[in-house]
């Protein structure tokens, strides 16, 4: 099985910089995921990691080392709408199940 | 309609209902997911279907039945239900790769239940 941590709640100004660390302990590894989730709305895909490095998509970008097993979630220039829940994940075995973690609270302020 | 659409998106119901929560997917996926999202916890795995055939379920309790009818459809029929199963219910739907590598799953907006 998998473990995953990652900090409950995060807050930040607008215009500021936000990371978001996710550990996980697995007994087999497939990339990993992170996505966003606003109150009461459907989680959405931000990104996908497979290799070790940093994969840059806009103001947002995921890094991952499979060694150290530790990923994080990088938000630039945050804006208000980026208050939302961001979900780490794994993939769980077969028929692409996915682990998540308790997702972390990013909190942006004026 | 697009991506994954669930109905009804709020439900309140007594210990003694019975009631269903549907999911559909446009997306051409061949698997299909519920989820139970209670608050500070990890999403919880309830079922996972591919080609309508139930290839998982998470010791998840009998008051909970899923339906597969086809690719596209997914229910959750709930009966005699406890208030600690208030949550909110998610479908996902994915598209699984017979030669292994995973892609993501995309989900509905959920059901927002409420046991009495």
């Amino acid at each position: 099985g998998q473990n995953i941590d990652q900090p409950t709640e995060m807050t930040a100004t607008e215009g500021a910089i936000v990371q978001i660390n996710c550990t996980y302990q697995t007994s087999g590894f497939n990339g990993l995921f992170w996505y966003q989730q606003h109150a009461g709305e459907a989680p959405t895909f931000l990104s996908y990691n497979v290799l070790d490095g940093l994969e840059e998509k806009g103001r947002f970008s995921s890094f991952l080392s499979r060694s150290k097993g530790y990923s994080y979630l990088l938000l630039k220039e945050l804006q208000m709408k980026d208050s939302a829940s961001y979900l780490c994940a794994v993939p769980g075995g077969s028929w692409g199940k996915l682990q998540f973690g308790a997702g972390t609270q990013v909190v942006v302020t004026p | 309609e697009t991506g994954v659409t669930q109905t009804p998106r709020h439900l309140v119901m007594g210990m003694t209902n019975k009631k269903s929560l549907k999911c559909e997917q446009h997306l051409g996926h061949n698997a299909m997911y519920w989820y139970k999202q209670s608050a500070k916890k990890p999403l919880e795995l309830m079922f996972v279907y591919s080609l309508e055939e139930r290839v998982e379920n998470n010791s998840v309790p009998s008051r909970f039945s899923p339906e597969c009818p086809n690719s596209s459809h997914l229910f959750l029929h709930l009966h005699t239900l406890q208030p600690e199963d208030s949550a909110l219910y998610l479908c996902a739907s994915s598209q699984v790769l017979v030669a292994g590598g995973i892609n993501e799953q995309f989900f509905g907006p959920g059901t927002r239940l409420t046991v009495l």
